[in-house]
């Protein structure tokens, strides 16, 4: 069954320090993989996705992601935070031959200035 | 709009009132999600339409839950006889197509007494 883990529930860094964020999936075949922010109140917004090609994944907001294939990691890193950044972060992984979604439960990222 | 509308935004039942949750998708958008979240957690697929045919109501969690779109534009999300289990913000997503990005709303959050 496909499912994705984030270990980290809770992260906090200093502003303008770097960000890891760590996703692993479950799924029998090359899956799309997204990540999504959302802040308090808001919907969910779209960061990046990868579904083919190059490994790394250039998003908004200067966000970018590497599919590791051996790892079944799909990591989201931003090399300097800013307190805006402040938000619960969602990696979901999708089927190739549906369009549904199986998140993960999300880390909440917390900066301090 | 611009974006995919929900209404209302917040709702409070008295268990075993019946609700229905209104979303309307991007104009144009072929296919519509809807996703269930419960505090503290990511959002859980319930049910995908492509135009007014629902292809997928796996994750429906009873039959209380029913979900329609009969022009293939405008959706609802009904339950009934409702639970206090079934408090949770329930978003709806829509897409122009398949496997492309989709569009989430804001949200509505349901509070169930």
């Amino acid at each position: 069954a496909q499912s994705v883990t984030q270990p980290d529930i809770h992260i906090t860094v200093s502003e303008g320090a770097s960000l890891e964020l760590r996703c692993n999936y479950s799924y029998g075949a090359t899956p799309y993989l997204f990540w999504y922010v959302q802040s308090p109140g808001q919907g969910l917004q779209l960061l990046l996705k990868y579904f083919s090609g190059d490994t790394l994944v250039q998003g908004i907001k200067g966000f970018e992601a590497e599919f590791k294939r051996s790892q079944s990691s799909f990591n989201l890193r931003k090399p300097s935070v800013h307190w805006s950044d402040a938000a619960e972060y969602f990696c979901a992984v999708g089927a190739r031959n549906t369009d549904k979604l199986i998140f993960g439960t999300g880390t909440r990222l917390q900066v301090f200035p | 709009g611009a974006g995919v509308s929900q209404s209302p935004r917040y709702k409070v039942a008295k268990r075993g009132q019946d609700v229905a949750l209104r979303c309307d998708p991007i104009s144009g958008h072929v296919s519509l999600f809807w996703y269930q979240q419960a505090l503290g957690q990511g959002p859980e697929f319930l049910t995908y339409f492509q135009n007014e045919a629902q292809l997928d109501k796996s994750g429906l969690p009873s039959d209380r839950f029913f979900a329609e779109r009969p022009e293939g534009s405008v959706s609802t999300l009904k339950i009934q006889r409702t639970q206090q289990e079934d408090s949770a913000v329930y978003l709806c997503a829509s897409s122009l197509a398949r496997n492309t990005e989709a569009f989430f709303g804001q949200g509505t959050r349901l509070t169930v007494v």
